[in-house]
């Protein structure tokens, strides 16, 4: 099965207010992790890294938390704007060569 | 730079057909992957590539071959084509080296229906 999972398959955000995506990991040995946006009809687009020996990490309204504890991992978007609304999968380094991706987390903005 | 680019946007291939998806990075990255994605779905690695005539299975290799002749081009081949392989087909790159991160760079992918 997938190692790594999603809490929720949609999530609907009024214009404006932030966004949270959630994503479980099983392999407390992974090392790195992705999130990736992906348009409709586009492949996926990097957007933040974080890497096992941090717990937080911003980009551009964009800020990756790493609770290592739970396996847990979320990317906080903030002021969510239609431009925004993507599928968005996280992504685990399984080994050095290879990434395990979640199902992906469909975010809807609402004007 | 191009960045990552794959030929064919889409194809119809009927059951036992073969083809080969082409994939070319201009980025002079070494390491290369193909992904599948179904509907819904994350990405599932089927091949990759840490460099020229080096390629290795990945989760879901079966019903493809891959070849590294170049840096630059990672073909997938599908031999006989089962309605099991109808999916969108991505192709990525990274330059991956001691201490980076594995930040991947992909195509726009081929959508791929058998029939």
């Amino acid at each position: 099965g997938e190692s790594v999972g999603l809490h929720l398959p949609t999530l609907s955000v009024q214009e404006g207010d932030n966004s949270i995506i959630n994503c479980a990991y099983s392999n407390s040995a992974s090392d790195y992790f992705i999130w990736y946006k992906q348009e409709s009809g586009k492949g996926p687009q990097f957007i933040i890294d974080i890497r096992s020996n941090m717990d937080k990490r911003q980009g551009q309204r964009v800020t990756v938390l790493l609770n290592k504890t739970v396996k847990h991992l979320s990317l906080q978007i903030a002021a969510t704007q239609p431009g925004d609304s993507a599928v968005y999968f996280c992504a685990e380094n399984h080994s050095n060569y290879q990434l395990i991706w979640g199902a992906g987390t469909k975010l809807i903005i609402k004007p | 730079n191009a960045g990552v680019t794959q030929t064919p946007k889409f194809r119809i291939l009927k059951i036992g057909q073969s083809m080969t998806l082409q994939c070319t990075q201009d980025m002079n990255h070494n390491y290369m992957y193909w992904y599948r994605q179904d509907p819904g779905m994350g990405l599932k690695l089927i091949y990759y590539s840490v460099g020229a005539g080096i390629t290795d299975k990945g989760e879901v290799p079966n019903g493809y071959n891959v070849s590294r002749s170049t840096t630059e081009d990672f073909p997938l081949r599908l031999e006989l084509a089962a309605p099991s392989q109808t999916s969108v087909y991505f192709c990525a790159s990274t330059r991956r080296l001691a201490g980076e991160m594995d930040t991947q760079y992909f195509g726009p992918g081929t959508r791929l229906t058998v029939l």
